[in-house]
């Protein structure tokens, strides 16, 4: 019931960009985006409702393809504060899975 | 804004000791998530609450259970506890669905 995230870990300098994909072998009502620092507790990014739905705010969006059961976090000119964690989550009921994570380190 | 409110934040216990652990949702928030993360890996959805009736289980022992009182807080309790159970625990609630607010989150260790 896990989402699949890709790529597991990425490496960017100050100024790129980055493309995180989060994949379901379930349909997909909605997806979140939470980055999580390490120690500290996820915190929420944007939740995406409909098929087709694409957000955004400041640098950071995702779009949600409900037909391909996928969503994806787009990071433009990334900034030293965007290191961390990244997952996507999904709620079916009342049970809310996390994806398996993308770790993001940008450096100088 | 009130925010999730967890504890303890730290908690130290030897094999085979039972622990609680609290959660203090934010007010008029309807679903309570109980989550146990590993060090290094992603968080595993243990049990969740509506309107303080158990809603659904994830990935939670048979030695752990956990319940939600009349004034909507939330306990964890886990019994014969293993070297393994050594986690960041997290407590989040929500409205419908909606965005998941964390608490800080408590730290067990298992020695």
């Amino acid at each position: 019931q896990q989402p699949v995230q890709s790529p597991q870990a990425v490496i960017l300098r100050e100024g790129e960009d980055a493309v995180i994909n989060c994949s379901s072998s379930k349909a997909l009502y909605s997806v979140h985006w939470y980055r999580q620092k390490h120690g500290e507790a996820p915190v929420f990014l944007m939740i995406l409702l409909k098929g087709g739905e694409q957000k955004g705010h400041d640098k950071i969006s995702a779009s949600f393809n409900e037909k391909k059961q996928q969503s994806s976090l787009y990071l433009t000119a990334s900034q030293l504060s965007y290191s961390g964690t990244y997952f996507c989550g999904t709620a079916t009921g009342n049970q809310f899975y996390f994806g398996t994570g993308t770790s993001l380190t940008v450096i100088p | 804004a009130a925010g999730v409110i967890q504890s303890p934040r730290h908690l130290i216990k030897e094999k085979r000791e039972t622990a609680t652990l609290k959660c203090y949702p934010i007010p008029r928030h309807d679903t309570v998530y109980w989550y146990q993360q590993g060090p290094g890996q992603d968080p595993q959805f243990l049990i969740s609450f509506y309107e303080k009736m158990q809603s659904d289980k994830g990935s939670i022992p048979d030695r752990f259970s956990a319940q939600q009182f009349s004034d909507y807080h939330s306990e964890l309790n886990m019994s014969s506890l293993e070297l393994g159970d050594s986690a960041l625990y997290f407590c989040a609630s929500t409205y419908y669905t909606g965005e998941l607010f964390f608490g800080e989150g408590s730290r067990l260790t298992v020695l």
